[in-house]
């Protein structure tokens, strides 16, 4: 399983846009890009996930470049309920299932 | 939308004791985990379960660790005899199947073992 390694935390204020990297070097063939969202004693709940270049959904986008060894997850314009745990996951979903956390990046959302 | 529950929310429990922490799973999926968190760490990945077995399990889910699907339904982890390290919050979490599929989480049942 590739490591993955993010900033441990980053600030923000409200109605600004917040890009958190994720690097993965040894990111392999087969593994796909996972973000996932924690909130204070919540579950993980999934963001967005991609192989390469960008995705986007109703919540976020993932930028994927080329060599895919690292992703950025872009929230647009946050607000004060986006202030959570924000995990980059990197896996072969062919091969196996189970996640891999890592610490996470702690987003806090100022007003 | 439909969504995972787990009971109870809390538990308190006594070293030495038995504890079985539930979960219902979305009703169409195939798929079911658990996983666990001790307090301020890392999400950590317990065992996955399909078709009625185990297929995954980490070096945690010990032989005081088991699983269990008794119905159509719920999905349950019991640890037989807890120990203080065992306090966490306790995360099902379960998924369709296929290719890219996602998992979801539920609340979570916070165990404290004293």
């Amino acid at each position: 399983l590739a490591k993955t390694t993010q900033p441990i935390s980053m600030d923000s204020y409200e109605g600004q846009e917040v890009n958190i990297t994720c690097s993965h070097n040894n990111i392999a063939t087969n593994d796909y890009i996972t973000w996932y969202q924690q909130f204070p004693s919540q579950g993980p709940r999934f963001i967005i996930q991609g192989y390469k270049t960008k995705v986007t959904n109703e919540v976020a986008s993932l930028f994927i470049p080329a060599d895919r060894k690292s992703s950025t997850l872009s929230l647009p314009r946050v607000s004060l309920s986006d202030t959570a745990v924000y995990y980059c996951l990197v896996g072969d979903i062919m091969d196996t299932d189970k996640l891999i956390f890592g610490t996470g990046t702690r987003l806090q959302v100022f007003p | 939308e439909p969504e995972v529950t787990q009971t109870p929310s809390h538990q308190v429990t006594q070293m030495g004791q038995e504890v079985i922490l539930r979960c219902v799973p979305i009703s169409n999926h195939l798929y079911f985990y658990w996983y666990r968190q001790i307090l301020g760490q890392k999400v950590e990945f317990l065992v996955s379960f399909y078709n009625n077995e185990i297929s995954e399990k980490s070096e945690i889910f010990d032989d005081q660790f088991s699983v269990e699907r008794p119905d159509g339904s719920n999905f349950t982890l019991k640890i037989r005899s807890t120990k203080l390290e065992d306090s966490a919050m306790y995360f099902c979490a379960s998924r369709v199947g296929g290719q890219q599929e996602t998992q979801y989480f539920g609340p979570g049942t916070r165990l404290l073992v004293l």
